[in-house]
This record gives C-alpha cells, sequence and structure tokens, in this order.
C-alpha cells in the first residue's frame, strides 16, 4: 500500500537549519508531483512547497520563499525539505504529500522552533 | 487569514443535512478544481472529494461537492457521529502559484 513516511523533525533554535525527509513505498515514486503541507498546533492547514516529477520545477509559498529548499531523489524515491533561517512561525508538524489531488498524506514530522 | 474562506464551525443531529462553504476569488476556485480534506483531530488529513465532485473509493455518496463561480461547497447528508471532524477545502492559486486552503470547520454532531 501507499506509505509516505517523515522523518528529521525536532527542537531547533531561530535561525538554525533543519532538513526533513519523506521516504516513499507502494506506488511509483517519479511519476507524481510532491508537496509539503504543514500544521501549525491548533491552526489549519498551510501549503510549503510542491515540486514536480521533473525534479527542477518547484513551487513556494511566500512564507518560506528564500528559505526553504524542496528536492527529491527519484532513484532513492525520497522528498526531502530543507529549512534554512528557521522562525518561531515555523513551528508545526509538516506533512509529505503525494499527486495532484494532494493524496495521501503521511503522519507528519514535527518541527518546534524555540530558545 | 487564510485565502480560501470557511466558517470557523457547523453542526447538526444525527441524519441531517449540513453545507459548508468555501469562498475564493478567480484565481483559485473560480477557475480551478475544489479538493475537500477530513481531519479527524490527531490523525493526518484525508482526501474526501477532489476535482470538485469526485468521491475517492470508500467515502460514503452521503458527501457531495458542488461549485459555482468562485465559492464551492461541501455537502454532508445523514449526518453520523463519525463525521465530526474539521473540514478543509483547497484550490490551486493561479495568482500565487500555489495551493490555498480554507481555514478549516469544525463539525460537531450534537
Amino acid at each position: 500500500q501507499v506509505q509516505l513516511v517523515e522523518s528529521g523533525g525536532g527542537v531547533v533554535q531561530p535561525g538554525r537549519s533543519l532538513r526533513l525527509s519523506c521516504a516513499a513505498s507502494g506506488f511509483t515514486f517519479n511519476t507524481y508531483r510532491m508537496h509539503w503541507v504543514r500544521q501549525a498546533p491548533g491552526k489549519g492547514l498551510e501549503w510549503v512547497a510542491s515540486i514536480l516529477n521533473d525534479v527542477s520545477t518547484k513551487y513556494y509559498a511566500g512564507s518560506v520563499k528564500g528559505r526553504f529548499t524542496i528536492s527529491r531523489d527519484n532513484s532513492r524515491n525520497t522528498l526531502y525539505l530543507q529549512m534554512n533561517g528557521l522562525r518561531v512561525e515555523d513551528t508545526a508538524l509538516y506533512y509529505c504529500v503525494r499527486g495532484s489531488e494532494l493524496d495521501p498524506w503521511g503522519q507528519g514530522t514535527l518541527v518546534t522552533v524555540s530558545s | 487569514q487564510s485565502v480560501l474562506t470557511q466558517p470557523p464551525s457547523a453542526s447538526g443531529t444525527p441524519g441531517q443535512r449540513v453545507t459548508i462553504s468555501c469562498s475564493g476569488r478567480s484565481s483559485n476556485i473560480g477557475s480551478n478544481i475544489v479538493n475537500w480534506y477530513q481531519q479527524v483531530p490527531g490523525t493526518a488529513p484525508k482526501l474526501l472529494m477532489y476535482s470538485t465532485y469526485q468521491r475517492p473509493s470508500g467515502v460514503p455518496d452521503r458527501f457531495s461537492g458542488s461549485k459555482s463561480g468562485t465559492s464551492a461547497s461541501l455537502a454532508i447528508s445523514g449526518l453520523q457521529s463519525e463525521d465530526e471532524a474539521d473540514y478543509y477545502c483547497a484550490a490551486w492559486d493561479d495568482s500565487l502559484s500555489g495551493w490555498v486552503f480554507g481555514g478549516g470547520t469544525k463539525l460537531t454532531v450534537l
């Protein structure tokens, strides 16, 4: 079955960096666009970034543009999110999501930015 | 402030029909399909409706979607206790070149 397993979250100080990973299985990874969507504690969903199958086409939310980089390794069936210059407001559960319909979603990895 | 506007809460009794609205702009709902997601607290969101009107396999036909102009709606008929969850609408926004979500609607089954 389709599985998306995020990892790499943790507690980090403002201004530091973190890299999230999402291991995909159960489908042909290189045929799907992939996304990161986050949810701050007690808040709604916020799209963060998307990457198409071609690897080079990427889209970012204005709140993370210039700080976050989405990438993928189709040979490893893995999606990444490099997060630099982290801010307190980046604290959230980060979900890895598949495809044009944004389905399915992983269970998420928690990023806490705090001094 | 979310780009798509949803009521923060909705409620109904078992068996009732409830509707959740989602208001946007010409650059998102007005020109693209709408998806709906259901999130039970403590779990990941689940796709409930895609391409505005389509139900993924396994989603009961009690759920239906519609769209008119720059607004979309999710209707739930024959409300059941297990429908109690948060519901989010989403659409691609051509001006922002990104996905936009509604702020979410908390559905309570009384």
